[in-house]
């Protein structure tokens, strides 16, 4: 498996709270990504980044905020949390060897609940 | 705008045989890749094939390919002999941009194969 982790890996809080999700990768890979996965829309692009403090908006980006200091970690944070964040978090790399056909690798998930 | 569609919610195949899984793109880059991916219900996300928008052959791996017509813009995935392990949630993926893009990565809604014995 590709090093990936995605921290925590289950999380609960209260609406308006803020949360940071961690996703950490020792394969040195450019590109890092941040999806959620909802019943009926498959998996949405929030944000991504292209290398250390290039990032960028996905699909559904209002309401996250993203940064990326170090080419191993890439942090995704609600600044108030909503139930409509609720969600799965999943969050991906790929290589930049320059291999168009260079597919996208997976962390676990992390299962948040905004109650 | 990029986008993708994938048009099947749920599907039901006997075991052994043959499935399609639709996919349909839009996109107004020349230079773009398409990808499949399996979550079983583990949910873990496994990439099972690719095609570029320039390979001149439909891609094939094992008992996967794609049938990949450009200009009706589809990348269907072709499943041959389905097993009970292939049941599980397939999504479509679209890369847009060449090698000096910034490979954003979208996803369709995904499709739930489940395969009867």
């Amino acid at each position: 498996d590709a090093g990936i982790t995605q921290s925590p890996r289950h999380k609960v809080t209260e609406t308006g709270t803020p949360v940071t999700l961690r996703c950490h990768q020792t394969e040195n890979h450019r590109y890092m990504y941040w999806y959620r996965q909802d019943p009926g829309h498959g998996l949405r692009l929030i944000h991504y980044s292209y290398g250390v403090k290039d990032t960028d908006k996905g699909e559904v980006s209002d309401g996250y905020s993203v940064s990326r200091s170090k080419t191993e970690d890439f942090l995704l944070t609600l600044e108030s949390a909503t139930s409509s964040q609720t969600s799965v978090y999943f969050c991906a790399i790929k290589n930049s060897t320059g291999k168009l056909n260079s597919p996208l690798h997976f962390g676990n998930g992390t299962r948040l609940t905004v109650t | 705008a990029q986008k993708i569609t994938q048009t099947q919610p749920g599907m039901f195949v006997q075991e052994k045989e043959a499935v399609t899984l639709d996919c349909t793109y839009d996109t107004s880059d020349p230079s773009y890749g398409l990808f499949w991916y399996k979550q079983p219900s583990s949910g873990e996300m496994i990439f099972l094939i690719y095609q570029g928008s320039y390979d001149q052959q439909n891609a094939t791996e094992g008992r996967y390919s794609l049938n990949f017509q450009k200009a009706r813009k589809s990348a269907n995935l072709v499943i041959s002999a389905s097993q009970l392990g292939d049941s599980a949630m397939y999504f479509c993926a679209m890369r847009e941009g060449g090698y000096s893009s910034a490979s954003k990565i979208i996803f369709g809604s995904g499709t739930r194969l489940s395969i009867r014995p």
